[in-house]
């Protein structure tokens, strides 16, 4: 049974602090990682993707990723009251399809 | 370019009725994925199609969901009857691929309440 853990939360941070959220995966062949955003009442949204161990980063946000420990990570920098959503974080499994974990809910401060 | 079109954006029924899903997929996507959203939880795959094809339906309730794809672009799902614990978000995405380093791009979902 393939799963994806990430805490619930919710995670409260004030505004311009750095947001971190995590996941754990169980499937050691999984290649691709996503991290999906999704507003309260809305669909999810791709915003970032990571394929090899290490950093990644794209303006505010940074994935990293740990193949050997199965974590995969997303930082977000100078978060804003308009990050708060939920965080899915998705593994493409070695077979079958994307995986979703439950999300993370990130609430920023003003 | 257009985005994923879904239809009804939200449907109230009894339980034992049936209802339908409608999905239009980005122009050129090749595959068309189902999830159900039940709140508080993360997307989980229900069928995937690939073109007219069925891909992976390893997960839909066959006794009680149906979908379809006819002619490799539109798709219908189909829950009949439907029982309380249908309650939830029925998002439909796609992508030009189908495995890999493949990106999903969702519709605005249909949230199903069955009373």
């Amino acid at each position: 049974q393939k799963e994806v853990e990430q805490n619930s939360g919710p995670l409260s941070v004030p505004e311009g602090a750095i947001a971190s959220l995590n996941c754990t995966y169980s499937d050691r062949g999984s290649q691709s990682f996503f991290w999906y955003r999704q507003y309260s009442g809305k669909s999810p949204e791709l915003i970032m993707s990571i394929y090899s161990n290490g950093d990644k980063e794209d303006g505010r946000f940074t994935a990293q990723l740990n193949k050997a420990s199965q974590y995969v990570s997303l930082l977000i920098r100078d978060s804003q009251p308009s990050d708060s959503a939920t965080y899915l974080c998705a593994p493409y499994p070695s077979q079958g399809n994307l995986i979703f974990g439950k999300g993370t809910k990130l609430s920023v401060k003003p | 370019e257009a985005g994923v079109a879904q239809s009804p954006r939200y449907k109230i029924i009894e339980k034992r009725q049936s209802v339908a899903f409608w999905c239009n997929p980005i122009s050129g996507h090749a595959t068309l994925y189902w999830y159900q959203q039940i709140l508080g939880q993360g997307p989980k795959l229900l069928i995937q199609f690939q073109n007219n094809g069925v891909v992976d339906d390893s997960q839909l309730p066959k006794d009680r969901f149906s979908a379809e794809r006819l002619k490799g672009v539109d798709s219908t799902l189909k829950i009949q009857p439907a029982k309380l614990e249908d309650s939830a978000v029925y998002l439909c995405a796609s992508s030009l691929y189908s495995s890999g380093a493949n990106v999903l791009t969702f519709g605005a979902g249909s949230r199903l309440t069955v009373l």
